[in-house]
């Protein structure tokens, strides 16, 4: 089945630093990635979807200086939160799409974000 | 506006049946799909259904009604292990629209 994979599992920063998170497809080239945010016990929100060589779509509401989103392979996308807060502390969850598969995403098993 | 609609929380007894509901109102709609996730964990996909009528994959069913806006997540033969949260979720053209997702509790 295919595989998607996220590095870092979980990362502590201080406030004011930048984080990056790496979303990798392992077996297969994902046209479209998707980022998500999921505050505890709540549903996953969709941030952004990035397509391979092109701008990120951000969603309303999400800030595209702060959450910096890069599809440069059909392999990787980054999601770098610059000058990270306290409130952005959270659970980034990213999946990918390729070509056929339309109707189903494969998810990454999530970035746990805490600043301090 | 997108708007899906499920219960928060459902409670039912080892080897029992259960049905998790979603009514959902979208701008544009492709299919309906349905989510597990345990805690801690990343999502996996266990179903989709594009035209009306009823999907099964193995203890697991799911029904869609395009004109009624609704469909259902049927869990037979409940297991301990299939206490999660369970998603339903909207495909719009290009994107995934989650619900706000359904606790599932099973009590032996």
């Amino acid at each position: 089945g295919a595989v998607v994979s996220q590095h870092p599992s979980r990362v502590i920063c201080k406030s004011g630093t930048s984080v990056k998170i790496e979303c990798r497809s392992l077996d297969f080239q994902a046209t479209t990635m998707f980022w998500y945010r999921q505050f505890p016990k709540q549903s996953l929100m969709l941030m952004a979807t990035s397509n391979e060589g092109s701008k990120a779509t951000y969603e309303q509401g999400v800030e595209k200086d702060k959450f910096l989103i890069n599809h440069a392979s059909l392999t990787l996308s980054t999601l770098t939160v610059t000058s990270a807060h306290p409130e952005d502390s959270s659970f980034y969850i990213c999946s990918a799409r390729d070509l056929e598969g339309v109707n189903e995403q494969f998810f990454g098993p999530g970035t746990r974000l805490t600043v301090l | 506006g997108q708007s899906l609609e499920q219960p928060s929380e459902v409670t039912a007894v080892e080897g029992a049946i259960v049905q998790i509901n979603c009514t959902y109102q979208t701008s544009g709609f492709y299919g309906l799909s349905w989510y597990q996730q345990h805690d801690g964990g990343a999502p996996t996909f266990l179903s989709y259904n594009g035209l009306d009528g009823l999907e099964e994959t193995g203890r697991f069913s799911s029904f869609l009604s395009r004109s009624d806006s609704y469909g259902y997540l049927l869990l037979q033969e409940l297991q301990m292990k299939d206490s999660a949260s369970y998603f339903c979720a909207v495909r719009e053209a290009d994107k995934i629209i989650f619900g706000k997702g359904t606790r599932l509790h099973i009590l032996p």
